[in-house]
């Protein structure tokens, strides 16, 4: 079965502790990208992958890394959490980077930094 | 700035009417269009979508229009179903030669519920 998988799917975390969301995928997409999904503003992109070693910034990069070592997992680092960090985030994959190609999404995980 | 709005933060319908979401865009390079659907602790899934090059695009049950001298979309569910209730995400995207690589810039959501 198709999967994007995230992990942890809930997290209450304190300024400053950094952590890590994990997307995992087994579809062998290329194409990988985060989302922060936040009321009133939509989805908006923070890194994108196209591939393995190969990342860029979306819209809303500031306060955030990613790492692409190999092609299934993507994971999202928050260096230094702050409050304004609280969100839902989504990551999402896609065979390669036409738009064309349906793009999945994991269940989300949400953040809460206190 | 909100490149893609879509004004109506929720649409209530009766089952078996015609429920219109809208969408307007500022950015005239966009060039393709989506809509996703979201359910509650699901991540989005795709809908279905439109190439500028089209004015109308339907899949079934969903119809989504372009007017692109108005920068506007619409997705039409004929009929509605409750099962269709759901949060609705219009996004677009400019290919302006590969620059925009994979970029998709999303309205906020309208939530739709449809009613028995």
């Amino acid at each position: 079965e198709a999967q994007v998988t995230q992990n942890p799917r809930y997290l209450i975390t304190v300024t400053g502790k950094k952590l890590t969301v994990t997307c995992s995928q087994n579809m062998n997409h290329e194409y990988m990208s985060w989302y922060r999904q936040d009321p009133g503003l939509g989805l908006r992109q923070i890194y994108y992958s196209m591939n393995v070693e190969v990342t860029d910034k979306g819209d809303v990069p500031e306060g955030y890394k990613v790492s692409r070592k190999e092609k299934r997992n993507f994971p999202l680092i928050l260096e230094s959490p702050s409050p304004n960090q609280t969100s839902l985030y989504f990551c999402a994959t896609r065979i390669g980077g036409s738009l064309q190609e349906t793009q999945y999404f994991g269940p989300g995980t949400r953040l809460l930094v206190l | 700035d909100q490149q893609v709005k879509q004004n109506s933060p929720s649409l209530s319908v009766q089952e078996g009417r015609i429920s219109i979401l809208n969408c307007d865009y500022t950015n005239s390079m966009f060039d393709y269009f989506l809509w996703y659907k979201k359910y509650p602790a699901e991540g989005p899934t795709f809908l279905i979508s439109i190439s500028s090059i089209k004015d109308k695009n339907e899949d079934g049950r969903f119809t989504v229009f372009l007017n692109k001298s108005a920068k506007h979309l619409s997705l039409h569910i004929v009929p509605s179903q409750p099962g269709d209730s759901a949060v609705y995400f219009c996004a677009a995207s400019a290919h302006a030669g590969g620059t925009s690589y994979g970029k998709l810039t999303f309205g906020q959501g309208t939530i739709l519920t449809v009613h028995p």
